[in-house]
């Protein structure tokens, strides 16, 4: 069964140091998507990717933050300069269809630590 | 603006016991709601999803939820539970726009005891 999978699973960082975060998500599927969630908190949406290009961000999602799709396969989230606020587990998804009903298919996430 | 409230951080049953699982919605539209669970150390995996064609949705693993309109409910339940629903679930609503977002519930942990 196609899933998507997460990179690396635990990640543990010095404040100020970049990171990137890697997913690939399903093979045919057209949107992309991360999610954190802050220990003891509700998940959060940070950003939409189609097309190449973000098509929605939050107002988490501030200029530290970037997003890629490299190549035809991976999807990255880079943190520029991390904070310690940025410690969260990290969750990539992806949907065929952006329609009503499409579900998103969640990765394991990646634990950020930032020390 | 769309947003669900889960009540209830943390539920324990008996194995055999009725689950119940409770999430209330706001939203402006019709809203679009999803049941997602975790398992220790794997992503989230849907459960279910109301997308307005029934108001009764059955999903995996016997779980169903109902919509109530009246009470902006969209509570999951489970006649029987077993060992291995001991996990987190997630209630979450399709925010606004044309992305497919999703706004998620605080999440509530289920304890199943033996």
């Amino acid at each position: 069964e196609p899933e998507v999978t997460q990179t690396p699973s635990h990640q543990v960082t010095q404040m100020g140091q970049e990171v990137i975060l890697r997913c690939v998500p399903i093979s045919n599927h057209l949107y992309f998507y991360w999610y954190r969630q802050i220990l003891g908190q509700k998940v959060e949406f940070l950003v939409s990717f189609y097309n190449n290009e973000i098509s929605e961000k939050s107002e988490i999602f501030d200029d530290q933050f970037s997003v890629e799709r490299p190549d035809g396969s991976n999807f990255t989230l880079k943190i520029r300069s991390t904070k310690l606020e940025d410690s969260a587990m990290y969750f990539c998804a992806s949907s065929g269809g952006q329609g009503w009903g499409n579900e998103q298919f969640f990765g394991p996430g990646t634990r950020l630590t930032v020390l | 603006a769309q947003s669900v409230t889960q009540l209830g951080s943390h539920v324990s049953v008996s194995e055999g016991a009725l689950v119940l699982l409770r999430c209330n919605y706001s939203s402006s539209v019709p809203p679009y709601l999803f049941w997602y669970v975790q398992y220790p150390n794997q992503g989230l995996q849907l459960l279910l999803k109301y997308t307005s064609a029934a108001t009764l949705v059955k999903g995996i693993n016997g779980f169903e939820a109902e919509f109530k309109k009246s009470e902006t409910s969209f509570h999951l339940t489970k006649p029987s539970a077993h060992m291995s629903d001991a996990a987190e679930y997630f209630c979450a609503v399709r925010g606004p726009g044309n992305t497919g977002k999703l706004i998620f519930g605080q999440g509530t942990t289920l304890q199943v005891k033996p």
